[in-house]
């Protein structure tokens, strides 16, 4: 049974904080996202990678950087946490262009 | 413009009946479409995949539109677990790049 787990379901930061999202998957993909969920918005796309140490800026980038260092970790840092980086924050995982499997989501609430 | 826009909803149908849902991709270059579901606070898991030729599921049926470029889901017999946010999901002719609609909230009533 695939599987994407996220390293924390809820998350709350101070304003200015560093904050690290990790995501692991264990299918062996080369392709993973990280995104964010607002309503009314849908998922917009924050970062992919295609490979270790490969990433490419999504829709949204500003405020937001990762890392991949081995190619079941991807982890979604935010330099300087701020109020509008509230959201709910989705990594995921495929091997192509087909399916896309989801971790559970980490719900961010910055004060 | 967005690049895939659907109806937020909600639809408030009851047990038993047929609802049907649209959704408009701007980028003709698309290549791939999918129908995910997500359930309140839990993450999207695909539904379906929407084949050129349209494709069937159980009581679920996909259509794909390309030349109005839009792709539909018909849901028959609509269930109480059936309730839940539908989101269309386009692929560009990069597989890195997933488009997500906003997602359609459906509502099945006893």
């Amino acid at each position: 049974d695939v599987k994407v787990t996220q390293s924390s379901r809820y998350l709350v930061k101070r304003t200015g904080e560093k904050v690290f999202l990790e995501c692991v998957q264990d299918m062996d993909h080369e392709n993973m996202f990280w995104y964010r969920q607002d309503p009314g918005l849908g998922l917009r796309l924050i970062y992919f990678s295609y490979d270790v140490k490969m990433k490419e800026k999504g829709d949204i980038p500003e405020g937001y950087s990762v890392s991949r260092e081995k190619k079941e970790r991807f982890s979604l840092i935010l330099e300087s946490a701020s109020t509008n980086q509230t959201s709910m924050y989705l990594c995921a995982s495929t091997l192509g262009p087909d399916t896309q499997y989801f971790g559970p989501g980490t719900r961010l609430t910055v004060l | 413009r967005k690049e895939v826009e659907q109806d937020p909803g909600p639809f408030n149908v009851p047990e038993g009946a047929t609802v049907a849902f649209n959704c408009t991709y701007s980028n003709s270059a698309s290549q791939s479409f999918f129908w995910y579901r997500q359930d309140c606070r839990k993450e999207p898991k695909l539904l379906m995949s929407v084949y050129s030729s349209g494709n069937e599921d159980g009581r679920f049926t996909a259509q794909l539109n390309r030349a109005s470029q839009y792709i539909s889901l018909l849901i028959r017999d609509s269930k109480l677990s059936d309730s839940a946010t539908y989101l269309c999901v386009v692929n560009l002719y990069n597989f890195n790049k997933f488009y997500f609609g906003s997602g359609t909230k459906l509502n099945v009533k006893p």
